[in-house]
């Protein structure tokens, strides 16, 4: 079964600076996306980035770009200039390309900006 | 406006009291699934449906039933909840197409007493 895991339960960082949020993941599949999500207090789900695993390229979103490492099955989310908009949860998830559309989440790590 | 709507959004019941979430979406999407949100635990698929008649168990159904009749419409049924049964659930819907993403619901947060 494919697991992803978030081992930072809290981050901050200061306005305007940047600030990487880690996740790793298990699967024996090669055909997969990777996302992020975040969830901001409202409490709605937003994606944020997607990456497909095929795809050497980094994916990247105005200020938020993914180092994607599929050999190490690591998939970590970079915010420059962080604004005070950007503090929320953020979800890293795993889905299959083939089949059920379910998707995995990890644990969450929630994010401060400090003014 | 493509959306996903949930009723309710806040409920508080008692243990044993069935109770019903519903999951609407107006985008003629095929997939639909529900999710529960838990402190440290992240989101947990708990069903989900390929299509009208078609349903399947996710991860964690225990304590849950839903049902697709209609493609837009994607219940979910709780006979008898238990406290363990509080969370906040989303539900989602997602077109055909690997790149298409999932779309969720506002979410609906749960407290059995």
């Amino acid at each position: 079964a494919q697991t992803v895991t978030q081992s930072q339960p809290e981050m901050s960082v200061q306005e305007a600076e940047t600030v990487t949020l880690s996740c790793t993941y298990d699967t024996s599949e090669s055909d997969y996306y990777l996302f992020w999500y975040k969830q901001p207090p409202s409490r709605q789900m937003i994606l944020v980035i997607r990456q497909e695993a095929y795809k050497q390229q980094n994916a990247t979103e105005n200020r938020f770009s993914v180092n994607f490492q599929k050999a190490a099955k690591s998939f970590s989310l970079k915010i420059s200039d962080s604004q005070l908009g950007d503090a929320a949860m953020y979800f890293c998830a795993y889905r299959r390309n083939q089949g059920a559309q379910k998707l995995v989440f990890g644990q969450g790590t929630r994010l401060t900006i400090n003014p | 406006e493509a959306q996903v709507t949930q009723n309710p959004r806040y409920l508080i019941t008692v243990t044993g009291k069935k109770l019903t979430v519903t999951c609407s979406q107006n985008m003629n999407h095929e997939y639909m699934s529900w999710y529960r949100q838990d402190p440290g635990l992240g989101l947990r698929q708990i069903y989900y449906s390929m299509n009208v008649e078609v349903t399947d168990k996710g991860d964690v159904p225990e304590g849950y039933k839903v049902s697709r009749k209609e493609k837009r419409n994607f219940p979910l049924i709780l006979e008898s909840p238990s406290p363990n049964q509080t969370s906040l659930y989303f539900c989602a819907s997602k077109g055909q197409g690997a790149y298409n993403e999932q779309f969720f619901g506002p979410g609906t947060r749960l407290t059995v007493l």
